[in-house]
């Protein structure tokens, strides 16, 4: 079946704009996660969404937020850009059971660069 | 708070020698534990798994080991290959589906 998708794939934006990232989780999958990757960083842990409600939140300031749809898909959107928003975005998508851990697949990424 | 840590960046093994990627975490309530590799421009891709309640699991030329009470996580690969040159990501996963991963390891397999 089809992996994780993510448009665009590449995005070029300047100071102060805002932006808008898609993602399409696996077909039964209703929990998408989305991280920012940075040279150095590793995936940081922006949010994530299952049943259209976000169920955890990592430490990024409220320029970042999301949302998800009754058809599992997730938009991320990140208003007033700074330099500092350059990076790969990813999202993953589990089934998202409760007092269950399993495994996360990841999309190809949208990668972001502010001018 | 880095809660999972992958203290060396980089990782130089011949082709058909064992590499060794190391990871460690601080969180006692983990329960689930993943390597992802990743390649340049392409997203994490899931390679090995294991749950807390084992402390090896084996698949083909990758085998996790997990010491808890050492809190250390790592991935084995034997023998290595050339295609196996890519970035490392272990991750720590707690009831609730919130993951958390290391920083990395470049693994460099040299011909």
């Amino acid at each position: 079946k089809a992996g994780v998708t993510q448009t665009p794939r590449y995005l070029i934006k300047t100071r102060g704009q805002q932006v808008t990232l898609s993602c399409s989780p696996i077909s039964g999958h209703r929990s998408v996660s989305w991280y920012q990757q940075t040279p150095g960083q590793g995936l940081q842990f922006l949010f994530e969404y299952f049943s259209e409600t976000q169920r955890n939140k990592g430490n990024f300031p409220g320029r970042f937020s999301g949302r998800q749809f009754s058809n599992s898909r997730s938009e991320m959107n990140v208003s007033t850009l700074e330099l500092g928003d350059s990076a790969l975005y990813l999202c993953a998508s589990s089934f998202g059971g409760t007092g269950v851990s399993e495994t996360q697949y990841f999309g190809p990424g949208t990668r972001l660069l502010v001018l | 708070d880095q809660q999972v840590k992958q203290n060396s960046p980089s990782l130089s093994v011949q082709e058909g020698r064992i590499s060794i990627l190391n990871c460690d975490y601080t969180n006692s309530m983990f329960d689930y534990f993943l390597w992802y590799k990743k390649y340049p421009a392409e997203g994490p891709t899931f390679l090995i798994s294991i749950s807390s309640i084992k402390d090896k699991n084996e698949d083909g030329r990758f085998t996790v080991f997990l010491n808890k009470s050492a809190k250390h996580l790592s991935l084995h690969i034997v023998p290595s290959q050339p295609g196996d040159s890519a970035v490392y990501f272990c991750a720590a996963v707690r009831t609730g589906n919130q993951f958390y991963f290391g920083t990395g390891t470049s693994l460099t397999v040299i011909p």
